[in-house]
């Protein structure tokens, strides 16, 4: 069956320029996160979704990150004026609905920014 | 929220029982214990949950201990497929705004010798 699906799995930015990374989550799930993984760290939460609602932004590093979800599927997550420290692997999960469900977890972007 | 603590590595020999342990002393009366696995290259994935009591699933036991500031995952025959990033995450049960996201440590390295 079709799991998280994430796209690219590979970016590479120079510093400064924006970048959109994409998540298509299980479908029928309801709940939508997404987490920063940096190189040997474990993944870090950043923002929060329930159907198209943004209820947890609390994790964005700083305002040059935004996420939507405007119908409740596919979400993206952009990144303005990206800088180097923006390197990581961005992973995008998702859940049958806000309970402590299991969260499937696509295979993340890594963005490298230069 | 509540931490947990965990040994940074661990070794197996292949085909031999795993116990990973984790510690978590200040974990609340509505924390459930989660343990989720990342291998290389791929996003995290789901292994086994619980709360009081032991649990067993076709992946893994957890086995809870009965004050629950520990509990510990057991592989039962490790494979070379076992290796990987084993995290141990305390979940709050739904309500408040934590809307069931995880909040990962450092893990655990599982190396699995042949």
């Amino acid at each position: 069956g079709a799991g998280v699906s994430q796209s690219p799995r590979y970016k590479v930015a120079k510093r400064g320029q924006d970048v959109a990374l994409r998540c298509d989550p299980i479908s029928g799930h309801v709940s939508l996160f997404w987490y920063q993984q940096a190189l040997g760290q474990g993944p870090e939460f950043l923002t929060y979704f329930q159907n198209e609602a943004q209820l947890d932004k609390s994790g964005l590093p700083s305002d040059r990150f935004f996420a939507e979800r405007p119908e409740g599927s596919v979400s993206t997550l952009k990144i303005q004026r990206t800088q180097q420290e923006d390197s990581a692997v961005y992973l995008c999960a998702s859940s049958l609905d806000y309970q402590l469900r299991e969260q499937f977890f696509g295979p993340g972007t890594r963005l490298t920014v230069l | 929220d509540a931490k947990t603590t965990q040994p940074n590595s661990m070794e197996s020999n292949e085909e031999e029982p795993v116990h990973l342990p984790c510690n978590h002393s200040t974990i609340s009366g509505t924390d459930y214990i989660h343990w989720y696995r990342q291998l290389p290259s791929q996003g995290p994935e789901y292994v086994i949950h619980g709360l009081t009591s032991n649990v067993n699933n076709r992946m893994a036991s957890l086995a809870i201990a009965e004050d629950r500031k520990s509990s510990t995952l057991i592989l039962h025959r490790a494979t070379l497929r076992d290796a990987a990033v084993y995290y141990c995450i305390l979940r709050r049960s739904a309500g408040g705004t934590s809307y069931g996201k995880l909040t990962f440590g450092q893990g655990t390295i599982l190396t699995v010798h042949p």
